[in-house]
């Protein structure tokens, strides 16, 4: 199985700072990697898929990047309605896989 | 627009079983594959089974391979997950998720909650 790895687990930021998220695969998935942004008590909402292509809706400020086994999603701009938890997936094989997650707090 | 109302879930014992339902509408569902995925309480999210677009292929999580069964009705547009065994580490939140593209899951439904408790 590919294990996805997130980090940090946790991070406080300030509204309107960036933040970069990093996710690594136990192997390498070519650009076979999601992203999605859940908040508490709501469903996981598609950003990020083909590790850089953003979903419609999603706003400019949300960006991935990555090939192989290191990827990131970087928010420019942190808006209140950004703070969420974070997770990446890997869509190459089954199993399907989800990193741990990375909640984003506002400081 | 795009809808998944899942449903079904509730409080079971241990070793009971359990069939949870999807219902979608707002896109053409024969030509999606759809899948489920669970979060336990406080947890992140695990992927547990999908099926192709025409139900003749299925995939499942080690963890619920044996026990777990996942079907659809094309003509209903319609998912399920027939789940036997239940045992305490299958409680969780249960989401039907569009897949597209291939195994990323564009909608979610808004989950329905299993509790296997005795």
């Amino acid at each position: 199985d590919i294990q996805m790895t997130q980090s940090p687990s946790s991070v406080s930021v300030p509204v309107g700072d960036g933040v970069t998220i990093t996710c690594r695969a136990s192997q390498g998935i070519r650009a076979s990697l999601a992203w999605y942004q859940q908040k508490p008590g709501k469903a996981p909402k598609l950003l990020i898929y083909a590790a850089s292509s953003l979903q419609s809706g999603v706003p400019s400020r949300f960006s991935g990047r990555g090939s192989g086994t290191d990827f990131t999603l970087t928010i420019d701009s942190l808006q209140p309605e950004d703070f969420a938890t974070y997770y990446c997936q890997q869509t190459t094989s089954f199993p399907l896989t989800f990193g741990g997650g990375t909640r984003v707090d506002i400081k | 627009e795009v809808q998944l109302l899942d449903s079904g879930g509730g409080l079971v014992q241990p070793g009971w079983s359990l069939r949870l339902s999807c219902e979608a509408s707002g896109f053409t569902f024969n030509t999606y594959a759809m899948a489920w995925v669970r979060q336990a309480p406080g947890r992140g999210l695990e992927w547990v089974s999908t099926i192709s677009a025409n139900g003749g292929a299925t995939y499942y999580a080690k963890s619920v391979k044996g026990r777990f069964t996942i079907s659809r009705d094309n003509s209903k547009n319609t998912l399920y997950l027939q789940m036997n065994g239940l045992g305490v580490e299958d409680a969780a939140l249960y989401y039907c998720a569009r897949d597209s593209p291939r195994y990323t899951f564009d909608f979610w439904g808004q989950g329905t909650l299993v509790t296997v408790s005795s």
